[in-house]
């Protein structure tokens, strides 16, 4: 069974500062992994995706993450914290496209000025 | 373009009742999941609908139902209302054309009093 362990459930950075949101997770198959970010009273946005092809992901708002298969680990990393980053941010895994998503518990994110 | 569209937006039952929520996919999805996301946690799997057919289920009791009509919207049906059912709810829609990548709605913020 699949399964994501987000590693620390709140995470403060100063703005400018590097962002690090750990994400692991459990797969008896290559696994699609996803990062989305969720702000206040409002569903969840895609950041990126894993779908097998290039380790290093890019996603949107200068977010990229990285697939380690040797670490069971898919990192979320931005190397200058805004303002605007400060929210809920969930990892989840799938082991077939179009199939349920099975999500960690979140990371909240805040940034300080 | 109107992206994946739920209703309503807040809702308040009374424990025992029964609860109707829809969803509205983005245009050109077929596929729509339904999740629940209690306070301070990530989404759970409720089940997934395509071709008007539940296709995949998760570990949910019976009194969550739904289902998908002709033009892909779907209704998620709740019974016999419990005070842990309060929770957003949230739907998601896919086409195959995006990799099956989740578009999430708003949701709908259910509180049983």
């Amino acid at each position: 069974a699949q399964s994501v362990t987000q590693l620390g459930s709140h995470v403060s950075v100063s703005e400018g500062a590097l962002v690090l949101l750990r994400c692991n997770y459990s797969s008896s198959v290559p696994p699609y992994l996803f990062w989305y970010v969720q702000y206040p009273n409002q569903g969840l946005q895609l950041l990126l995706k894993y779908t097998s092809a290039a380790t290093l992901v890019k996603g949107i708002n200068g977010f990229e993450a990285e697939f380690k298969k040797s670490e069971t680990s898919f990192h979320l990393t931005k190397p200058s914290a805004h303002m605007s980053d400060a929210a809920e941010y969930f990892c989840a895994v799938t082991p077939q496209a179009g199939t349920a998503l099975i999500f960690g518990k979140g990371t909240t994110l805040s940034v300080s000025s | 373009d109107a992206g994946v569209t739920q209703s309503p937006t807040h809702l308040i039952k009374t424990r025992g009742q029964q609860v109707t929520l829809r969803c509205s996919p983005k245009s050109g999805h077929d596929t729509v999941s339904w999740y629940q996301q209690a306070l301070g946690q990530g989404p759970q799997f409720i089940f997934q609908y395509y071709e008007e057919e539940e296709r995949q289920r998760g570990n949910f009791p019976d009194r969550f139902s739904g289902h998908q009509f002709p033009n892909y919207s779907s209704e998620l049906n709740v019974n016999a209302l419990l005070l842990g059912d309060s929770a957003l709810y949230l739907c998601a829609s896919s086409s195959p054309g995006q990799g099956r990548s989740y578009t999430f709605g708003s949701g709908t913020r259910l509180t049983v009093v």
